[in-house]
């Protein structure tokens, strides 16, 4: 069973970071791309940053470029996000989600997502 | 940037209706365009990729069709448990990788 499991979201001030972890289990994790895709109080979905299964390519929105930085450890098994010079519009749940492929960007996996809220 | 434009925004019908859900590309995405459904508090579920595969355990009432710019999925005879959000999302080439604002499948 594939199972991903999100933690490290809480409250932050503006221009404060947070790391958020993706535990993930019942799949070879190298051979996958992942991604985080946020969601905003009532909102849509938003793509936010991928990498390849080996993580030696990263991809990333406009909106967070230079300041969130995607990595995996492939010994860990895990997905993290590193979210720094936090603004109010970063407020949202955050879910890590599994690629279709080695490089492949449609999601067949999705985990419980992790609450980041951002506010003074 | 490729934008997915979705329509209508809701689609307000009663179980057992058939469902149908556009998905228009700014620029061909070619096949390269999944569905994906969503309910209150729950993470998105994947319904269909590149165009027109059902994901694994999507029952075959639910079905994706088109390629270039414009897309389809269709819900031929809607449950109860259909009632939800859905979104459109590209995986062209190049990053960004969007998704459409959403369809809502409300109940009549």
């Amino acid at each position: 069973e594939v199972l991903l499991v999100e933690s490290g979201g809480d409250l932050v001030q503006p221009g404060g970071s947070l790391r958020l972890s993706c535990a993930t289990s019942g799949f070879t994790f190298t051979s996958y791309a992942m991604s985080w895709v946020r969601q905003a109080p009532g909102k849509g979905l938003e793509w936010v940053s991928g990498l390849s299964g080996s993580g030696g390519t990263t991809y990333y929105a406009d909106s967070v470029r230079g300041r969130f930085t995607i990595s995996r450890d492939n010994s860990k098994n895990t997905l993290y996000l590193q979210l720094n010079s936090l603004r109010a519009e970063d407020t949202a749940v955050y879910f890590c989600a599994k690629g279709g492929g080695f490089d492949t960007y449609y999601f067949d996996y999705w985990g419980q997502g992790s609450l980041v809220t951002v506010s003074s | 940037e490729f934008v997915l434009t979705q329509s209508p925004a809701t689609l307000s019908l009663s179980p057992g209706e058939g469902a149908t859900l556009s998905c228009r590309a700014s620029q061909s995405v070619s096949s390269y365009l999944a569905w994906y459904q969503q309910k209150p508090g729950q993470a998105p579920r994947l319904l269909i990729y590149d165009a027109s595969n059902r994901a694994t355990g999507i029952p075959a009432r639910f079905s994706g069709s088109g390629s270039g710019t414009d897309f389809t999925l269709t819900i031929s005879s809607l449950e109860p448990e259909d009632f939800a959000v859905y979104y459109c999302q590209q995986r062209s080439n190049w990053a960004p990788w969007t998704f459409g604002q959403g369809t809502k499948v409300e109940i009549k």
